[in-house]
């Protein structure tokens, strides 16, 4: 069964990086049919897609955030990850991982069946 | 950027009552568009994709309808698992952009 597992700090300082890491169990991060995305939700407020990435690397980043979000996957070790830089208190969210939606037959890029538990990233120094 | 707006923003209703969640895009997004159920303290959970096919494992209470700009998610028949938070969700266009949301609580 495919999970999903956000992992990194819970709080970070405004003006430095805040970086996470998806690991994948159950399933290859390589399939050709899987997209991998990440988004987050500020407390009490609604989603926000941060950007995506498909197996071979490809990324589509959010223009809001483009300037400081970097995606990555690393295939040794069945992960993808977030680097966001210079957080401040705006960039307080819990931060989700999540997988395509696969149905019987068809892959569907943009849509997102799997998710992580999500991670609270708090800025504040 | 498309914007999604859903409304309305709570609907109180009782259990065995229909639900209908509106979800309108600032441009069309012709069918490409998703709705999710979120309940406190965990993921979104996706119930429908391209406005109107029910996910694995959805129960048929669930239905979405439009194309366009136009769409609706209803629930036929509420059950008490689904007080929740809906948002809609659109592909045509990046960035992926949400919706609102929509809480549907008991009345």
């Amino acid at each position: 069964q495919l999970q999903l597992q956000e992992s990194g700090p819970g709080l970070v300082k405004p003006s430095e990086t805040l970086s996470l890491t998806c690991t994948v169990s159950g399933d290859s991060i390589s399939r050709s049919t899987y997209y991998w995305g990440w988004i987050r939700q500020p407390p009490g407020k609604g989603l926000e897609w941060i950007g995506s990435i498909y197996y071979n690397g490809n990324t589509f980043y959010n223009p809001s955030l483009k300037t400081r979000v970097t995606l990555s996957v690393d295939t040794s070790k069945n992960q993808f990850s977030l680097t966001l830089s210079s957080v401040t208190a705006a960039d307080t969210a819990v931060y989700y991982c999540a997988r395509n939606y696969c149905g019987t037959t068809t892959c569907y890029t943009e849509y997102f069946q799997h998710w992580g538990q999500g991670t609270l990233v708090t800025v504040s120094s | 950027e498309i914007i999604l707006k859903q409304s309305p923003a709570t609907l109180s209703l009782s259990p065995g009552e229909s639900a209908t969640l509106s979800c309108r895009a600032s441009q069309s997004v012709s069918s490409d568009l998703a709705w999710y159920q979120q309940k406190p303290g965990q993921a979104p959970r996706l119930l429908i994709y391209d406005a109107s096919n029910r996910a694995t494992g959805i129960p048929a209470r669930f239905s979405g309808s439009g194309s366009g700009t136009d769409f609706t998610l209803t629930i036929s028949s509420l059950e008490p698992e689904d007080f929740a938070v809906y948002y809609c969700q659109q592909r045509t266009n990046w960035p992926l952009t949400f919706g609102g949301g929509t809480k549907v609580e008991i009345k």
